[in-house]
């Protein structure tokens, strides 16, 4: 099956920071989700990207599917407690007549406060 | 806002016993997902459903495993015959569009699975 290889694995910032995560794909996706995971509960949805190159902002979040659509990236800026969490990257690609969702291994997120 | 609710929180079962997890999607969704996450490792897709049929299945999704929309609003992953290995967290999932310019998944807060 397809794989992304998501980085860092972990990352531990201070209250403030600007924080970049990014996932990388050997095989080409049509669709890059961005998920945030909590303790004990399901990924919540961040960011949907749906064309090559489209770069897509929600609040503080920045995702941008990469223009060989073998790649996503997400800032987050300026940086809260309520930050932390696990990111999750999530890819597909519908044109091999698949709908399902491979995800990357997660980025954990510490905030200092 | 609408979400994908998921019963129950917790299930502990014995080796061999069979399991219902129950998911209600959100209710003008039209597709239907199962996925798993073992502790500590990705999530992982097992099956996608629509219009009363599985649409899609992952090698994980073998015979032991069925899905099941019994009536318009619940949405059920069985477990014949429980292993030690289906030990996970499963996450019930719906979108209301499939394509390549609408579809968002909305995941449940999932079902923690231990098989003792």
């Amino acid at each position: 099956g397809q794989q992304l290889n998501q980085s860092p694995q972990s990352m531990f910032i201070q209250e403030g920071e600007d924080v970049s995560m990014n996932c990388t794909s050997s095989s080409i996706f049509n669709t890059w989700l961005w998920y945030k995971q909590d303790p004990g509960e399901g990924p919540v949805l961040l960011i949907a990207l749906y064309k090559a190159g489209e770069l897509t902002s929600n609040g503080r979040l920045t995702a941008q599917f990469g223009i060989t659509r073998k790649d996503s990236f997400l800032n987050i800026s300026a940086s809260i407690p309520s930050d932390v969490g696990i990111y999750f990257c999530a890819g597909r690609n519908s044109g091999a007549g698949s709908y399902q969702l491979t995800f990357g291994k997660g980025t954990k997120l510490s905030v200092i406060p | 806002e609408p979400e994908v609710t998921q019963t129950p929180s917790h299930q502990v079962t014995q080796m061999g016993q069979e399991v219902i997890l129950r998911c209600v999607p959100i209710s003008n969704h039209l597709y239907f997902y199962w996925y798993r996450q073992i502790l500590g490792q990705k999530v992982e897709f097992l099956v996608s459903f629509y219009n009363n049929e599985i649409s899609e299945k992952s090698e994980i999704f073998d015979d032991q495993f069925s899905v099941e929309r019994p009536d318009g609003s619940n949405f059920t992953l069985k477990i014949r015959s429980t292993k030690l290995e289906d030990s996970a967290m499963y996450f019930c999932a719906s979108s209301r569009d499939r394509g390549l310019t609408n579809e968002k998944l909305f995941f449940g807060s999932g079902t923690q699975l231990s098989v003792l």
